[in-house]
């Protein structure tokens, strides 16, 4: 079964610091592996996606995030915090090899950069 | 291109009524998504959809709810004889095509008040 975990409710981070926000997956084959943005009473924006190849991948916004497959993570990276970066991320995964076709979505982690 | 649109963006209804919410994908996008998201919780898949196609409704709960993504005209999300655990913001999510790689896109949701 799939899953994803995001172990830090609320990250606060100091405006123009390096911001992370940790994702783990657990899936029965290869992942595919999401992050997305939530802004209040907003839908999700996509931020950038892991399928194959590098695993480091950029994003929108400045945003990256690196793929490791022996720790099964997929943490979101920003070298310099933005106060406009404040909002609600969750990671989400797709599960390759059963094919299904949904997103299964984290609980989010809520990000604060304090200016 | 128009993004994914969702209405109403705020429904309110008394419990055993009905409510309809509406999903128009992307422009060129032919698969649909419908998630249900519980205050300060992910995402959960309730069903994926294609043109006249319910493809996966796993997530959906089998009494009172139905969807549906005909030939012409929006998804419908229909949820009957509402009860107060309804209550939450339903996502309408569209993808290009079928397969895993594909990023989703979501509208601005539509937050279901059950009263």
């Amino acid at each position: 079964a799939q899953s994803v975990a995001q172990p830090e409710d609320q990250v606060n981070v100091a405006e123009g610091n390096p911001l992370t926000v940790k994702c783990t997956y657990s899936v029965s084959g290869n992942p595919y592996l999401f992050w997305y943005v939530q802004y209040p009473n907003r839908g999700l924006q996509f931020l950038l996606k892991y399928i194959t190849g590098d695993n480091l991948v950029k994003g929108s916004y400045g945003f990256e995030a690196e793929f490791n497959k022996s720790q099964t993570s997929f943490h979101l990276k920003k070298p310099s915090a933005l106060v406009s970066d404040s909002a609600l991320y969750f990671c989400a995964v797709r599960d390759f090899q059963t094919g299904a076709n949904n997103l299964f979505f984290g609980t989010g982690t809520r990000l604060t950069v304090i200016p | 291109n128009a993004g994914v649109m969702q209405n109403p963006r705020h429904l309110v209804r008394r419990r055993g009524q009905e409510a309809r919410l509406r999903c128009s994908p992307m422009k060129g996008h032919s698969h649909v998504y419908w998630y249900r998201q519980l205050p300060e919780e992910g995402l959960k898949f309730m069903v994926y959809l294609q043109k006249e196609n319910i493809i996966d409704e796993s997530g959906m709960p089998k009494e009172r709810f139905s969807a549906e993504f005909p030939k012409e005209g929006p998804s419908i999300l229909r949820i009957q004889q509402v009860v107060r655990g309804d209550s939450a913001a339903y996502f309408c999510a569209s993808q290009h095509g079928t397969g895993g790689t594909y990023e989703q896109y979501f509208g601005p949701g539509t937050r279901l008040t059950v009263t």
